[in-house]
Order: C-alpha cells, then structure tokens, then sequence
C-alpha cells in the first residue's frame, strides 16, 4: 500500500520570503500522480499544483513549484514570495488509480508579517 | 465550469440519531464521486467512491453507508451515529480529461459534531 509522509508538522515563514515543505512516498508503482492541497481556515481543500510521474519536468503554478525526485520518492513543494493568505495546512497526496488517493498527515504553514 | 455543493454546512446530531449529508456536482456529466472524512488536525480518509449512478465503493468498514440516485448527486448517510462519526466531511469529484489526467476537487464540507 501507498503511504505518504510529511514530517513537517509546523512550519513558518516570513512574508515574501521562500518556504520548501516536503514529502516522501512509498510505491512500487511506475505511473502515479502527485498532488500539494491548501487547506485554509475555512477548510476547502483547494489543489495547489499537481505532478504525473511519466514527466521529468517539475510543475510550476505561478508562486508554487515543485521538486519531484522520483527515484528518491520525494515530492516537495516551493512557495516564492510568501504571502499571508498562503497561511493554510498543506496535504501532499499519491494517487495511482481513481480510487485510490493517499493523503499525508500535512504541515501547518504560518506566514507572519 | 464545475461547481461542488455540500449542504449542511454544519451539523450537531445527538448519538444514535440518523444523518444525511448530500453532495451534488454543477457543470460536468459522469464524474466520479467521493466522501472523505478528515479527523481533527488529520488528514484525509476515503470513505466511498462512485463511478456512475448505484455504483458504490465502499473504502472503510462502518456505520455509514453512500448512495448515488443521480449521476451528480452523492449522498452519505448513517441510521444511527457514533460519537466516533464526529468530523469534517469533504465530498470530491473528478473527471478525467484529455491531456490533464485525473483530478480531485473538493467541496466545502460538512462539519458533524455528535453528542
């Protein structure tokens, strides 16, 4: 079974500086899909970036990239500029089939001014 | 584009009464469907899956149940309560589309407190 792993449980940052939040899995599977949710306060789990295994290229959305290290397993998430309204939990999640979708326990980001 | 819409919002429900927590998908046709339940300061647990209307996957034993009398309609629902049920209920659909792959979206969720 797929397992997913952040040990971060904290973290926090200053506004408008750079925070990498990490994660590991375990598969034995070759084709998957990785996904990093923001959870605010009003928690919606809103889908921040997302990441298919078959491609070597790192996702980008705008403040938020990832480093993908497939043969390391690790799937961790870069915030640029931070900003308040980042302030959220953030789940890094492994899903190879449609039914199958494993969330991390997640880290709780603080961006202070 | 898609919309998601859980209702209720919240809910207090005193144990071993029953519950009916509906979900319902705007904007897309034969989506798949899920009910997740996240415990305080936890993360996600899948509780039910749907490919299509009657279709129900059931991912943890318990004393819920899940029903899809529509294609965009989910329902969660429990004939009498636990005080274990308490939590945050998330409905999610996805729909695999060309060149994007598989996507998970999320309502609002409900929050169930049980006395």
């Amino acid at each position: 079974a797929q397992t997913v792993t952040q040990s971060q449980p904290e973290m926090s940052v200053q506004e408008a500086e750079t925070v990498t939040l990490s994660c590991t899995y375990d598969t034995s599977e070759s084709n998957y899909y990785l996904f990093w949710y923001k959870q605010p306060p009003s928690r919606q789990m809103i889908l921040v970036i997302r990441q298919e295994a078959y491609k070597q290229q790192n996702a980008t959305e705008n403040r938020f990239s990832v480093n993908f290290q497939k043969a390391a397993k690790s799937f961790s998430l870069k915030i640029s500029d931070s900003q308040l309204g980042d302030t959220a939990m953030y789940f890094c999640a492994f899903m190879k089939h449609d039914d199958d979708m494993r969330f991390g326990a997640g880290t709780r980001l603080t961006v202070k001014p | 584009s898609q919309t998601i819409h859980q209702w209720p919002a919240t809910l207090v429900q005193p144990v071993g009464s029953p519950l009916s927590l509906e979900c319902t998908v705007e904007g897309t046709s034969n989506p798949n469907l899920y009910w997740y339940r996240q415990a305080a300061g936890r993360g996600l647990q899948l509780l039910f899956y749907s490919v299509g209307i009657g279709q129900i996957s059931s991912e943890v034993p318990q004393n819920l149940s899940a029903s899809r009398p529509q294609d965009r309609q989910f329902i969660l629902s429990s004939k009498k309560l636990l005080l274990s049920d308490s939590g945050f209920y998330l409905c999610a659909w996805s729909v695999l589309a060309s060149g994007v792959g598989v996507t998970q979206y999320f309502g609002p969720g409900t929050r169930l407190t049980v006395l």
